[in-house]
């Protein structure tokens, strides 16, 4: 089976540029989450979705960055205007609520902001 | 507040040596409680879990971890590293937020085998 698919792997763009990042979560996992992990805050959870619906959003750093999740099996994850402090790794994960809380990650979005 | 600490960051050990990486969770509940391993530049990968029942679960990789509630604690083990074991590894407790299921991770610990 598929797992959770991220693109673009690795993005590299200007300070000021619209970013687009995109998960195609786990087929039948009905809840997704979007991660930033950097060196110096390690993982943090920006937004999470539960049946496409945010359920909590109060980790996304500041208005710049806004998420959806149009349907079951597509989230994205955009950043306008993009700054160097934007620059980290971005995860998406996938789980089954009603589980026991597992999370599958995807191979990440390396974002890098000139 | 949940929350986990790893109190390693960096842990060196030589190939063959055993290994125990510590995980300190805070949890009001009975705690989902995972480990993560992440190697570069990929995503994170389960190498085990608990939920209930016994208290020492065992992994993928020959990765074990024991829960002791007492003392809030879950730390990993592994008898004998091997040099593909060179990772970073986070520990991680499920979290009931308004009757949905989050993880909470630790800032991760590390590791560097040596030959």
């Amino acid at each position: 089976d598929a797992g959770v698919i991220q693109s673009p792997r690795h993005e590299v763009t200007e300070m000021g540029q619209e970013v687009t990042l995109r998960c195609k979560p786990i087929s039948g996992h009905n809840s997704l989450f979007w991660y930033r992990q950097t060196m110096m805050r390690g993982l943090e959870l920006l937004i999470y979705f539960n049946n496409n619906v945010p359920i909590d959003d109060s980790g996304m750093p500041e208005d710049r960055f806004s998420a959806k999740m149009p349907n079951a099996s597509f989230s994205t994850l955009k950043i306008q205007p993009s700054e160097p402090r934007d620059s980290a790794v971005y995860f998406c994960a996938s789980s089954f609520q009603g589980g026991t809380g597992e999370l599958f990650f995807g191979e990440g979005s390396r974002l890098t902001v000139l | 507040a949940q929350s986990v600490t790893q109190p390693d960051i960096h842990i060196t050990v030589s190939e063959g040596a055993s290994l125990e990486l510590r995980c300190n969770y805070s949890y009001g509940a009975t705690p989902y409680l995972f480990w993560y391993v992440q190697s570069p530049g990929q995503g994170l990968q389960l190498l085990l879990k608990y939920f209930s029942g016994d208290t020492l679960v065992q992994g993928i990789k020959g990765f074990e971890a024991e829960f002791k509630r007492s003392q809030s604690s879950f730390n990993l083990r592994k008898p004998s590293v091997h040099w593909s074991d060179a990772a970073e590894y986070f520990c991680a407790v499920g979290a009931a937020a308004g009757g949905y299921n989050k993880l909470i991770f630790g800032a991760g610990t590390r590791l560097a085998v040596h030959p």
